[in-house]
């Protein structure tokens, strides 16, 4: 069955250092992965996806996220925060055959200080 | 944001009463699905539908009903209210079924059941 992880509930930067959110999933089949952000009382918006084409994703707002079969892992990052980046991030796996059942990940919760 | 509309936004109601939640979107799309959000488990799928009349149960069904009756409504059923399912509702939309999909989420409904 696919799974998937987010290492880190809560993760606190500073404006203008890099953030690093951890995602780790599980599946039996080629996955395809999706990152999604969720500002306060809004829906969730996608902020990339991976599907089998290139390693490394590019998604908007400078976000960017790298798949590693071998590590089963797709972390995502920004190299500078944004006090707009504050918000709930939710990584997501959709396994064939199941197509578009989606399995989410428990969220983290991103803080900016100024 | 994509053309989505929930109804209503906040709602309080007693356990054992059954509540209907709406969903309408102008998109067109094939796909409709209902969620629920919950602190800590991310997004489980209610109840999915791929075309008027074709519905399909998700992780966490029981207790919920799902019509589609035309094109743009989805419709959630609580058949008779329980705490459990204080929550907070989603509607989301896709184009087409497969793992390259992205989803369309509404502004949610929170649900709160005394």
């Amino acid at each position: 069955a696919q799974s998937v992880t987010q290492l880190d509930s809560h993760v606190s930067v500073s404006e203008g250092t890099p953030v690093l959110l951890r995602c780790n999933y599980s599946s039996s089949y080629s996955p395809s992965l999706f990152w999604y952000v969720q500002h306060p009382n809004k829906g969730l918006q996608l902020l990339l996806k991976y599907t089998s084409a290139a390693t490394l994703v590019k998604g908007i707002n400078g976000f960017e996220a790298e798949f590693k079969k071998s590590e089963t892992s797709f972390h995502l990052t920004k190299p500078s925060a944004h006090m707009s980046d504050a918000a709930e991030y939710f990584c997501v796996v959709s396994v064939s055959p199941a197509g578009n059942k989606l399995t989410f990940g428990g969220g983290t919760r991103v803080l900016v200080k100024p | 944001d994509a053309g989505i509309t929930q109804s209503p936004r906040h709602k309080v109601t007693e356990t054992g009463t059954p509540v209907t939640l709406r969903c309408h979107q102008t998109e067109n799309h094939r796909y409709m699905y209902w969620y629920r959000q919950d602190p800590g488990h991310g997004l489980r799928l209610i109840h999915y539908s791929y075309g008027v009349k074709d519905t399909d149960k998700g992780e966490v069904s029981d207790g919920y009903s799902v019509s589609r009756s035309k094109t743009e409504d989805f419709l959630l059923t609580l058949e008779s209210a329980t705490s459990s399912q204080t929550s907070v509702y989603f509607c989301a939309i896709s184009s087409d079924r497969g793992n390259n999909s992205p989803l369309h989420f509404g502004n949610g409904t929170r649900l709160t059941v005394t």
